[in-house]
């Protein structure tokens, strides 16, 4: 299978950092991916991780350790345009299995 | 803009009746992806073709189906309509060029809205 868990809600201040844990179970890894969702509006991608390590990309950064099943992604220097959704995905027989996602409440 | 469109963007109709949904991917992706996601709900995998093919297939009810026609344009067909099919059907397209496994990002389209009254 393919579980994906991650938090539901997280909010933090406009200038922090926030981390997203995801966990997941698969019977075979294909990499891990984080999407940003805006409420009502399409997933944009993020990252992709393949091996274990960090990977920084501007004020995003993330994670990924394939032998405890875990991902998470981090987010820098947050501004209110962060405020969003944040879904982990996992490959599989040809799709995306998408976590519920973790809605990011920036405030001011 | 992802490249990929979905027409029709928003559409309200009534219990029982039909509607197809409408996805072009983007130029050079063989691949097609529908999801579902009703209010407050994740991203739910439905159905994906390759190059015409269905490939995937998830927990898509018996009233709806799909097809990838030789353009690669997709079509997401959904009848006998009930309440709570109202949500947002995303289309997404990706080369789809790594054998069983998605390896490269997905493109989503910016979504058909269906309510259902």
């Amino acid at each position: 299978g393919q579980n994906i868990d991650q938090p539901t809600e997280m909010t933090a201040t406009e200038g922090a950092i926030v981390q997203i844990n995801c966990t997941y179970q698969t019977s075979g890894f294909n990499g891990l991916f984080w999407y940003q969702q805006h409420a009502g509006e399409a997933p944009t991608f993020l990252s992709y991780n393949v091996l274990d390590g960090l990977e920084e990309k501007g004020r995003f950064s993330s994670f990924l350790s394939r032998s405890k099943g875990y991902s998470y992604l981090l987010l820098k220097e947050l501004q209110m345009k962060d405020s969003a959704s944040y879904l982990c995905a996992h490959p599989n027989d040809y799709k995306l299995s998408f976590g519920a996602g973790t809605t990011v409440t920036v405030r001011a | 803009d992802s490249g990929v469109t979905q027409t029709p963007k928003h559409l309200i109709t009534a219990t029982g009746q039909r509607v197809t949904l409408r996805c072009s991917p983007r130029s050079g992706d063989l691949s097609v992806y529908w999801y579902q996601q009703s209010l407050d709900q994740g991203l739910q995998f439905l159905i994906q073709y390759y190059n015409g093919e269905e490939r995937a297939k998830g927990n898509i009810l018996e009233r709806f189906s799909a097809q990838q026609f030789p353009d690669l344009h997709s079509e997401l067909n959904l009848s006998s309509l009930e309440l709570g099919d109202s949500a947002l059907y995303f289309c997404a397209s990706s080369d789809g060029t790594s054998g069983t496994t998605v390896t490269g990002e997905l493109f989503f389209g910016e979504g058909s809205r269906l309510t259902v009254l």
